[in-house]
């Protein structure tokens, strides 16, 4: 089955700098990968998703990439402020049957400092 | 619209009883998925649901089952209760039935099993 790994496990920036969620994903056949943004004791929130055709996203300050030869896609996030501060899960798609799942990753928590 | 609800918010049962869980979707959200997180194992799929069906069915043991009525609501039900149960039970709702695309998640139901 569909196994994702995620790293780094915590991450800590300087407010305005960057930061780099990396996944990575073992099923060549997934082609849907979404991050989720979990601030402590809320509901995880979908903030980006990109699909297999695609190999680049962006809204705003969040960006995702996707690698599908390399089976690795990315979350970078610029000029960061506090309220980015929360746990960020990346997602990979896996075939049951006839029809889909989502297989998380482990999660990043990510402190950005004022 | 009014988000993804879910009742009970924090549910506190001793080992061996059971529980049931309900989840309210996005009004026009005929798909409902379950998840389990907790602090080890992250998030995990439990099962999914669309026109009262379960189209998909995660890991976990026969302990674990779920419906869904006609008006898209679900619940789901844990019987005989372990102590390694206790976690934040998540429900995501979606207009793509048997695909994970775009899923909302509610604010959960956290267990506490004692």
């Amino acid at each position: 089955g569909e196994n994702v790994e995620q790293h780094p496990s915590t991450l800590s920036v300087q407010e305005g700098d960057s930061a780099v969620i990396k996944c990575t994903y073992s099923d060549s056949a997934s082609n849907y990968f979404p991050w989720y943004k979990q601030e402590l004791g809320k509901r995880p929130q979908l903030i980006i998703d990109i699909r297999s055709n695609v190999g680049e996203k962006k809204d705003q300050r969040i960006a995702v990439t996707l690698n599908k030869t390399a089976k690795h896609f990315s979350l970078h996030i610029t000029e960061t402020q506090p309220e980015d501060s929360a746990v960020y899960f990346c997602a990979a798609s896996e075939k049951v049957g006839g029809s889909e799942k989502l297989v998380f990753g482990k999660g990043t928590k990510l402190t950005v400092n004022p | 619209k009014a988000g993804v609800t879910q009742t009970p918010r924090y549910l506190i049962k001793t080992r061996g009883q059971q529980v049931t869980l309900s989840c309210s979707p996005i009004s026009g959200h005929r798909s409902v998925s379950w998840y389990q997180q907790t602090p080890g194992q992250g998030l995990q799929f439990l099962f999914e649901y669309f026109s009262e069906t379960q189209r998909n069915k995660g890991n976990f043991p026969g302990r674990f089952s779920g419906r869904q009525f006609s008006n898209s609501r679900s619940e789901m039900n844990v019987s005989t209760l372990e102590l390694g149960d206790s976690a934040l039970y998540l429900c995501a709702s979606s207009t793509h039935p048997g695909s994970p695309y775009e899923q909302y998640f509610g604010p959960g139901t956290r267990l506490t099993v004692t």
